[in-house]
C-alpha cells in the first residue's frame, strides 16, 4: 500500500518558467492538500481538494499559483512565471475523510529551487 | 484566523534525558493538536495527536498535555535515543476546517 506519492523529488527552474509539482495520494483517499514549507519554518496551508472541487484556496497566492484534481490522474500545482522567492519545499497530503481533524498522511516533498 | 507558536526552537538534551516542546495557540475553537516528526529530506509523520476532550495522551515514550484554559500544550520525550535527532512540528486546527497550523518547527538534537 504506497503512501503519498509525490513528484518530482527535486525541480530546479530558472525564473520566468513554470513549476508543475505532482501529488497522487494514497489509494482511497480522495481529499488532497497542498502545503509549503520555506527554509527554517514551518508548513504554510496553501489548497485543499477533492476530486474536479477546489474547496479551500485560502492560502494559495492571489497570482500565478493554480491546483488542480483532476478525476484521473494525480494533483497538480501549477506555479507559472516562477521567482526566487518560490524556492521551497512543497509537501501533498491526502486523507480519506475531509478533515483536517487526523488522518493526514504527508508526502515526501518536492524542494523547489529557482535560479 | 488561528496562530500556533512553538518554542524553543532547538533543543539539545543527552541521550537518556528528556525533551519538552510547548507550544500554544489562540483559536480557542480548536479541538485538534497533533504533533508531527520530520527528518531530513522527508515529509512530516505523524507520531502523536489530542484532542480537545482529553488532557493527556502517552503512547511509549511519548506523551502530550493540553491545557485546554491556558491554550497551550507540550510534547514530552522521555529516555530519549538518537533516532530521536529531528525537527518537529506543533500543529492546530478545527475538526472540519479541513487545514492545519502550524508551529514554526523544533530542532531536537539527542547527544550521545
Amino acid at each position: 500500500n504506497a503512501g503519498v506519492m509525490q513528484n518530482p523529488r527535486h525541480l530546479v527552474r530558472r525564473r520566468g518558467q513554470e513549476a508543475r509539482l505532482r501529488c497522487s495520494p494514497m489509494k482511497g483517499h480522495s481529499h488532497v492538500y497542498w502545503y509549503r514549507q520555506l527554509p527554517e519554518e514551518g508548513l504554510k496551508f496553501m489548497v485543499y481538494l477533492q476530486k474536479e472541487n477546489i474547496i479551500d484556496e485560502s492560502g494559495m497566492p492571489k497570482e500565478r499559483f493554480s491546483a488542480e484534481f483532476p478525476k484521473e490522474g494525480p494533483s497538480i500545482l501549477r506555479i507559472q512565471q516562477v521567482v526566487r522567492g518560490d524556492s521551497a519545499a512543497y509537501f501533498c497530503a491526502s486523507s480519506p475523510t475531509g478533515t483536517g481533524g487526523g488522518g493526514y498522511t504527508f508526502g515526501s516533498g518536492t524542494r523547489l529551487t529557482v535560479v | 484566523g488561528e496562530n500556533v507558536e512553538q518554542h524553543p526552537s532547538t533543543l539539545s538534551v543527552q541521550e537518556g534525558d528528556s525533551a519538552v516542546i510547548k507550544c500554544t495557540y489562540s483559536d480557542s475553537a480548536s479541538n485538534y493538536f497533533p504533533w508531527y516528526k520530520q527528518e531530513l529530506g522527508k515529509g512530516p509523520q505523524l507520531i502523536i495527536d489530542i484532542r480537545s476532550n482529553v488532557g493527556e495522551k502517552k503512547d511509549q515514550r511519548i506523551a502530550v498535555t493540553l491545557n485546554k484554559t491556558a491554550k497551550h500544550f507540550s510534547l514530552h520525550i522521555t529516555e530519549t535515543q538518537p533516532e530521536d535527532s529531528a525537527v518537529y512540528f506543533c500543529a492546530a486546527s478545527i475538526e472540519g476546517a479541513q487545514k492545519l497550523v502550524f508551529g514554526q518547527g523544533t530542532r531536537l538534537t539527542i547527544n550521545p
